[in-house]
């Protein structure tokens, strides 16, 4: 079975600044797919990011960049120049090529300081 | 507008009671998803479903129930049985592994036991 970890319980990051959230996972799977979803107060869970582990090329979608070290096993998101906005909760996930079972970190909860 | 809608947003129910939360999908998903969520923990799965009339447990399956028989259409009932059912429940759906594995989530359900 794959597990998911999230070291940082809580950060928080100066607005406009960029701040970096970690995430570690382990599977004996080959083929899988990394995801990163947003929680924000408002409970409803939204796509950030996605990477598919056979890609060498980091995923990136506009502020948002990740770090995937598939050797390392590490999959860490890059929040560039924070909003308010992205005050959230922050899940990291995987899922292997070849089941529905996806794994969830503990999260991380992001506050953003005007 | 296509997504996923859940009812009740918020559900109480006395102890000894069976109660079904909803969750229907108009995105034309083959795959659906129960979650449920606990403070400071990621989202666990329940139980899923690739298709009509067939489902899997989760890991923590045990005093849930669900069925399959539309499309559309993914009941999840928390019955007796479930020792501490009170948390927030999220239902999701996807294309499935072969759509690169996104879920769409529903804006869940806030069930407390009274």
């Amino acid at each position: 079975a794959q597990t998911v970890t999230q070291s940082q319980p809580e950060m928080s990051v100066q607005e406009a600044e960029t701040v970096t959230l970690s995430c570690t996972y382990d599977t004996s799977e080959n083929n899988y797919y990394l995801f990163w979803y947003k929680q924000p107060p408002s409970r409803q869970m939204i796509l950030v990011i996605r990477q598919e582990a056979y890609k060498q090329q980091n995923a990136t979608e506009n502020r948002f960049s990740v770090n995937f070290q598939k050797a390392a096993k590490s999959f860490s998101l890059k929040i560039s120049d924070s909003q308010l906005g992205d005050t959230a909760m922050y899940f990291c996930a995987s899922l292997p090529y070849n089941n529905n079972d996806m794994r969830f970190g503990a999260g991380t909860r992001l506050t953003v300081k005007p | 507008d296509g997504g996923i809608t859940q009812s009740p947003k918020y559900l109480f129910r006395k102890e000894g009671q069976n109660v079904t939360l909803s969750c229907e999908q108009n995105l034309n998903h083959d795959a659906m998803y129960w979650y449920r969520q606990d403070p400071g923990q990621g989202l666990r799965l329940i139980y899923y479903s690739q298709i009509v009339n067939d489902f899997q447990k989760g890991d923590i399956a045990e005093g849930y129930s669900v069925s399959r028989e539309k499309k559309e259409s993914f009941p999840l009932t928390v019955t007796s049985a479930q020792k501490n059912p009170t948390a927030f429940y999220l239902c999701a759906s996807s294309t499935g592994l072969a759509g690169g594995g996104r879920q769409f989530f529903g804006p869940g359900t806030r069930l407390t036991v009274l």
